[in-house]
């Protein structure tokens, strides 16, 4: 069975410009979270959506926001893009719909802002 | 503010030998704790979890300890073998549906 995928794989852009980020979770799960990775640290929450509602959101500028689909894929969008963006970008599903599933993990997308 | 903490950086280990890795969490309201392996340029890969009613649980190769008396997590590997080398996270979820990180350990396993 194929596991989370995500798209693209790796992405650069300059300051001020907005990115895409797209993810497909495994079949059968319909909650998708998306997580900063700067270089170096562990992963940091940015969102949580189930059934096309953001259940969760973590410290985030408005700059970021995301959607589900009702094929429970996900978009992640970044809006004026700065330096400080420049990191992996990963998404995980899990089956619902407790607060506390497993959560499982894409390869990730690897943006670069210069 | 709350955090998920590893002890150690850095760990070294002997092909062969069992590894230990440690993890500090602060927030006692979590009531679920997830170790993950990450391999250069790759996503997180599952490796165990345990619940708060639970103090140990096995997999193939790996234990887990839950110490909430002192809020301790560890990952114990058996038999390390050169593709356990990686960076292991350990996460935990207090209920509010994310994951909150530490700073992971990176385990180098010397032949």
């Amino acid at each position: 069975d194929a596991g989370v995928t995500q798209s693209p794989t790796h992405l650069i852009k300059t300051r001020g410009q907005q990115v895409t980020l797209r993810c497909s979770p495994i079949s059968g799960h319909k909650s998708v979270s998306w997580y900063q990775q700067v270089l170096g640290q562990g992963p940091q929450f940015i969102f949580q959506y189930y059934e096309k509602e953001e259940r969760g959101r973590g410290n985030f500028p408005d700059r970021f926001s995301a959607r589900q689909f009702p094929n429970y894929s996900s978009e992640l969008n970044v809006n004026a893009l700065l330096l400080g963006d420049s990191a992996l970008y990963l998404c995980a599903s899990s089956s619902p719909s407790g607060s506390t599933d497993t959560q499982y993990f894409g390869p990730g997308t690897r943006l670069t802002v210069l | 503010g709350e955090s998920v903490g590893l002890h150690l950086p850095t760990l070294s280990v002997q092909e062969g030998d069992n590894s230990i890795i440690n993890c500090a969490y602060s927030n006692s309201a979590s009531d679920y704790f997830i170790w993950y392996k990450q391999e250069s340029g790759k996503g997180p890969q599952f490796i165990i979890d345990i619940r708060s009613n639970m103090d140990k649980r096995q997999g193939q190769r790996v234990t887990v300890l839950l110490n909430k008396t002192v809020k301790h997590l560890s990952l114990q590997i058996a038999a390390t073998q050169p593709g356990d080398s990686a960076v292991y996270f350990c996460a935990e979820n207090g209920g509010d549906y994310k994951l909150s990180f530490g700073a992971g350990t990176t385990v180098t396993v010397r032949a």
